[in-house]
């Protein structure tokens, strides 16, 4: 297995909280992602980094915000979660991007109520 | 909006059947990979097959790729009680965005 750690695996927040997901990788790898999953979408991208101190958008990131200050440790945060986050969400990594395998965490359980 | 549609949504066969799912992207790409998932899990790479490739084998696994027609196809021959997962296509085209698709259910009866 990839070393990759996602903490926490299970969370439960209220409404209007800030939350942070942690993914740590032990791989070296320059490309994280962040996705989140839910019935009926599919695994849908948050956002994404190509190097520490480097992020951009994915399809669905409104209400995320994300950081890279190493490159073992990928941040995602909600900043005031809301129940429309209650979701898996999925850390991933990849060597270099395009055309390349992308190995996935075991994920992390967000209950927002 | 998704890049990758996984057809059908849900897939139930007996043990030793093949099992053949498709899937479809909207813009060109550079390459098309498999995953797989088991209930709760992460997902697991299974194969990739790059734009200039039309066919590709992986064990009991065969990937064909059709760019004119803009679809993929996974055939798993000879399936197992444990290939009772959800499978997923995901496709890049650029900017390092990899994009699933929302993924079939297969369900392998003993």
């Amino acid at each position: 297995d990839a070393g990759i750690t996602q903490s926490p695996r299970h969370k439960v927040t209220e409404t209007g909280t800030p939350v942070t997901l942690r993914c740590h990788q032990t791989e070296n790898h320059r490309y994280m992602y962040w996705y989140r999953q839910d019935p009926g979408h599919g695994l849908r991208l948050i956002h994404y980094s190509y190097g520490v101190k480097d992020t951009d958008k994915g399809e669905v990131s409104d209400g995320y915000s994300v950081s890279r200050s190493k490159t073992e440790d990928f941040l995602l945060t909600l900043e005031s979660a809301t129940s429309s986050q209650t979701s898996v969400y999925f850390c991933a990594i990849s060597d270099t991007g395009l055309g390349n395998t992308i190995y996935f965490g075991e994920g992390s359980w967000l209950t927002v109520v | 909006s998704q890049q990758g549609e996984e057809d059908p949504q849900a897939l139930s066969i007996q043990e030793g059947e093949n099992a053949t799912m498709n899937c479809s992207y909207k813009t060109s790409i550079n390459n098309l990979q498999w995953y797989r998932q088991n209930s709760g899990r992460g997902l697991v790479h299974l194969i990739l097959i790059r734009s200039n490739e039309r066919e590709k084998h992986s064990g009991r696994l065969r990937v064909t790729l059709d760019t004119s027609k803009k679809s993929s196809s996974l055939l798993i021959t000879a399936s197992r009680a444990a290939d009772t997962a959800s499978y997923f296509c995901a496709t890049d085209s650029s900017a390092s965005k990899i994009i699933f698709g929302s993924g079939t259910r297969l369900s392998i009866r003993p």
